[in-house]
Parts: C-alpha cells; structure tokens; sequence
C-alpha cells in the first residue's frame, strides 16, 4: 500500500523568502511521484514529477523538488517565493505511474505575506 | 483554459433532486475520472473511465451514477444525496497508453452544496 504524508497544513513566508514544503511517501516499489497546485477556485495543475532518473525534478513557475530514496521524501522548494504562489499544493504517489493509482496528500497551504 | 471544461461550476440540491454534473475533455486523452474533493481530506477517487470502460468504483454509493457516452465526455449524475455529499467534484483526464502514461489534468470543478 502507499501513502503520503504532507507536514503542515499551513505554511506561511514572507515574499522573497524559501518555499518548502515537506512530502514524505511510503510505497512498496519505486514511486512515481508528482506535485499539483490549486489555485482559489480552480482544479489540480501538475507542477512536476518524478518518474525515474535524475533526482533534481524543476517544475513550472521556478519550483523544483529533490527525491532521496533513503529519506522517503520529495520535499519541494522555490529559492523566492512571489505572491502569486499562495495556493494549496499537493504531494501525490504512485506506484505505476497510473494515474488511477495516485494517491494524494492532505494538502498544504502557502500563503505569502508581504 | 485547461483543457478539461466542467459544468455547472457551482450547483445547489436538495435532498430530493436529481441533477447531473458535465465533463468535457479536448485533450484526446481516452480514460477520465471523477475526484471528490473535501475539506481537510485528501483527494478521493470515485471512479475511471478507460476508453468508456468502467475500470475504477472506489465503493461508491448508488446515489452517485457515472456515465460516459464517449471518451471525451463524462457526467455524474445525483440524486437523493445527503449533506455529507457537499464538496468540490473535479473530473480529471489523462492517456492511458501501454509505457506511456500522462498526468492527470484537473477541470476546475464543480461545488456542490446539498441543502
């Protein structure tokens, strides 16, 4: 069975400071993993993925998340946070890399400050 | 535009109505999925669609009754819900292709409240 676990379902930074928000998945094969973002009235969008290869995944809008195998975590980061990035963020896991088989976190919601 | 165009994007119900919830996809992706989106819970899978096939319901209940005349489009159709029923539905799409399998893309939804 997989799971994922998203620490903090709020997080707040000032504009211009470090985004991270923490992911930890367990899965009995390689994982598949992916992060999706929701904007305020609007659907899931795919920030990026991790399938196989290299660990450093960077996605849209200057986020990027490191896989480490030995952590169990797929943590994403943005050096810079904009206001524009206040949103709720997803952590998701496969096992296939079906999406039938994703398996969602909690969320986490950024918000940005000034 | 994303791609994947829900409607209605906010729908009230009584109890004893019966309405049905739209999806369309222009993407030519051939599987579609409902999603049942609640406050502090995670996503939830309802049911997949795979080239009009049924191949996912997540235990479900009968008042929930998918259809899916054609691989790009998908209702949902309710009646009888209960107050619990109130979230946000999104359908999502994606290909399901032998080695090659696409992320979800997300419509934006549909709130439903259920009075």
């Amino acid at each position: 069975a997989q799971s994922v676990t998203q620490l903090g379902s709020h997080v707040s930074v000032s504009e211009g400071a470090l985004v991270l928000l923490r992911c930890n998945y367990s899965s009995s094969v390689p994982p598949y993993l992916f992060w999706y973002v929701q904007y305020p009235n609007q659907g899931l969008q795919l920030l990026l993925k991790y399938t196989t290869g290299a660990t450093l995944v960077k996605g849209i809008n200057g986020f990027e998340a490191e896989f480490k195998k030995s952590e169990t975590s797929f943590h994403l980061t943005k050096p810079s946070a904009h206001m524009s990035d206040a949103a709720e963020y997803f952590c998701a896991v496969s096992d296939d890399g079906t999406a039938s088989k994703l398996t969602f976190g909690t969320g986490t919601r950024l918000q940005v400050t000034l | 535009e994303t791609g994947v165009t829900q409607t209605p994007r906010h729908l009230v119900m009584g109890m004893t109505n019966k309405k049905s919830l739209k999806c369309e996809q222009h993407l030519g992706h051939n599987a579609m999925y409902w999603y049942k989106q609640s406050a502090k819970k995670p996503l939830e899978l309802m049911f997949v669609y795979n080239f009009k096939e049924q191949t996912e319901n997540n235990s479900v209940p009968s008042r929930f009754s998918p259809e899916c005349p054609n691989s790009s489009h998908l209702f949902l159709h309710l009646h009888t819900l209960q107050p619990e029923d109130s979230a946000l539905y999104l359908c999502a799409s994606s290909s399901l292709d032998r080695g090659n399998n696409s992320p979800l893309h997300f419509g934006n939804g549909t709130r439903l409240t259920v009075t």
